[in-house]
Parts: structure tokens; sequence; C-alpha cells
């Protein structure tokens, strides 16, 4: 596809269900981004793959998050035991190179409600 | 910590006037800033990226300045258009000499730009 793409667009989770979101980036990029967004505030950093290895994780809120992308292209993030903080907007995003000084494409994002 | 603010919540004004969005941060050295436009369920799209040794970046209406000793970023939209209205979201890039990392994003201005 032309642009970073994300599935499902829209979960409802009950509270301690396991969910997985899917991050489809555009062929090619190196960097890969995990981003959540609050309602009415900016995207708050999760976590960053370059290819395959997942080079910062530090924003990732708690061990029941966990993120992967195993051949440097489709990324999967993984939330267990969810709970309603963890309602939000999930976005993904991935840059042509590493190293900065590149814009970065978004997906349109996962709407994740915890009931 | 470092710290990012966008002081308006929301803007409002006349089509055909030109809109002025701040952004201020704190305690950080980026070596670039991007500005973002993001529509309602839409994830955020790229518009431009201003490095720290540049004074003023242009791309067709749109003009962004870097102050970095203000620690500040001034993001206009002249001759503005209805179909402007959005939120815009300043991000910074990593402290000058660090390893490529994620985007520090603030809250988000929305600008309605009335007929």
């Amino acid at each position: 596809g032309a642009g970073v793409s994300q599935s499902p667009r829209y979960k409802v989770a009950k509270r301690g269900q396991d969910v997985a979101l899917r991050c489809d980036p555009i062929s090619g990029h190196v960097s890969l981004f995990w981003y959540q967004q609050a309602l009415g505030q900016g995207p708050e950093f999760l976590t960053y793959f370059q290819n395959e290895a997942q080079l910062d994780k530090s924003g990732l809120p708690s061990d029941r998050f966990f993120a992967e992308r195993p051949e440097g292209s489709v990324s999967t993030l993984k939330i267990q035991r969810t709970q309603q903080e963890d309602s939000a907007v999930y976005l993904c995003a991935s840059s042509l190179v590493q190293g900065g000084y590149t814009e970065a494409f978004f997906g349109q994002g996962t709407r994740l409600t915890v009931v | 910590s470092q710290k990012i603010e966008q002081n308006s919540e929301a803007l409002n004004i006349q089509e055909g006037k030109t809109a002025t969005l701040t952004c201020n941060y704190t305690n950080y050295s980026p070596a670039y800033l991007q500005w973002y436009r993001q529509d309602p369920g839409r994830g955020p799209v790229f518009l431009l990226l201003i490095r720290e040794n540049e004074k003023e970046k242009r791309k067709e209406r749109l003009k962004v300045t870097f102050d970095t000793t203000l620690k500040q970023s001034l993001f206009h939209i002249t001759a503005s258009q209805p179909a402007d209205s959005a939120t815009y979201l300043c991000a910074l890039g990593p402290n000058y000499g660090g390893s490529q990392g994620n985007l520090i994003f603030g809250k988000g201005t929305k600008l309605s730009v009335k007929p």
C-alpha cells in the first residue's frame, strides 16, 4: 500500500482481555514507532524499532505492553489484561531512514476502548 | 524533565488572515523540530522540518521559525482558508548529538478558520 496501514481501526475490549494491534509500515521504511494518544492530547511515545531491533521501549507504560517486529516489517503491539486507562488511540508511524532529519508517516490509528 | 508547550489550545481566525501558532520548550536542545497537521479521526501528517541551525523554513503558505535561544518555534499560515482548520502539533526531535529516537509532541493547537 501507499501508506501506513493499521488494523483494526476500532477495538472494544472487556477489561482483562488481551488485544493485539497491527501496523503495516511503508515498504522499505527502516524505523517504526508506536505512540499512544489520549483524547485532546498529543501523541505519547511508546516504543521504537530500527528494522527488527527494538531500540527504545522506554515509553511502554507497564509490562502489560509488548511490541515486536520480528522480520523488520509488520509490527504488533500487544496489551495484556487491558485496563480502562489503556483506552486511547494507538498510532503507528514509519520513516525511511535512521538518524532523524526525516518525516514520520503515520497510520490512521487504532481506537481502543476498554469497557 | 523536558517540557513542550503549545500555548494556545484553540485559535480562531478569519479567512485570509495569517495564523500564528507558538511552540515553546524547556530543558531540551532538539536537533530539529517538526510540525504536523492532524484532522479528527486521522493520524498526524507531516508539514515541515526545521533544523537547529536553521532560522526559517518556508513551504507554500507555511512558514516556520526556530529560535534556539528563546527555545521557541513559530508556525505561520498566510492567507488562511477554512480548509486549514485542523489541530497542529509541534514535535521535538532528539537532543543534538543524541541517537535517533522518538519525537516529543505538544498537545496541539486547534485552528479554526472562519469564512
